[in-house]
């Protein structure tokens, strides 16, 4: 069984610029979420993915889109990138979007984006 | 809304001694809380949730709904307890758990 990975590790963009970055779930996992996590600050949810649909979103623009893949692979796309888009963002994958209380959500290693 | 609030960013306590990371939220519906800890250059990882009423690594926390705290306890910390402790809630509308995190408290065990 292998975890939850992310690529890239780390990404420079300058502002004005688009980003897409990308999530492998866990295996046997249906669901992504992805959070945005400033410095010093806890993750804050932007989006979550069930069986490639939109489950939820958090207070996050429009510019900020995402995708679901049949293989419950994700991505997260951020369009004209502004300065404090810069942070660290997690994807989380869990066994199912909309069934209990308890869906253990497990992160991956997140991607680190600078915008200049 | 949903909010999670850990009043200390940073905690020191010595090696054996006992530690309490507080946690306080606020949330209309029936809440699900959660404590997810972060080791030095590892990825965030689930400790304990509520539902579960179990120890793990020695930490408890309880649900108090009349104070609306989930404070996680340990009696007696070690060191490999430093870590980032984030407190978070569960909840949504709809069929969306989206998770509502904490801003997190940086405990630190000394020798």
């Amino acid at each position: 069984e292998t975890g939850v990975t992310q690529s890239p590790t780390h990404l420079i963009k300058t502002r004005g610029q688009q980003v897409t970055l990308r999530c492998s779930s866990q295996s046997g996992h249906n669901t992504v979420s992805w959070y945005q996590q400033a410095l010093g600050q806890g993750p804050q949810f932007i989006f979550q993915y069930y069986r490639e649909e939109e489950n939820g979103r958090g207070n996050f623009p429009p510019r900020f889109s995402g995708l679901q893949f049949p293989n419950y692979s994700s991505e997260l796309n951020v369009n004209a990138l502004e300065l404090d888009d810069s942070a660290l963002y997690l994807c989380a994958s869990s066994s199912s979007g909309r069934a209990s209380h308890s869906d253990t959500q497990y992160f991956g290693p997140g991607t680190r984006l600078t915008v200049l | 809304a949903q909010r999670v609030t850990q009043p200390e960013k940073l905690l020191s306590v010595f090696k054996g001694a006992p530690v309490e990371l507080k946690c306080n939220y606020s949330y209309s519906g029936s809440p699900e809380l959660f404590w997810y800890v972060q080791y030095s250059r590892q990825r965030l990882q689930l400790l304990l949730r509520h539902i579960s009423r179990e120890s793990i690594k020695g930490f408890t926390a309880d649900l108090n709904k009349g104070e609306t705290s989930f404070h996680l306890k340990k009696p007696f910390a070690q060191e490999e307890d430093s870590a980032m402790y984030y407190c978070a809630l569960s909840a949504g509308s709809g069929s969306a758990r989206q998770l509502t995190f904490g801003s997190g408290t940086q405990l630190t065990v000394l020798p």
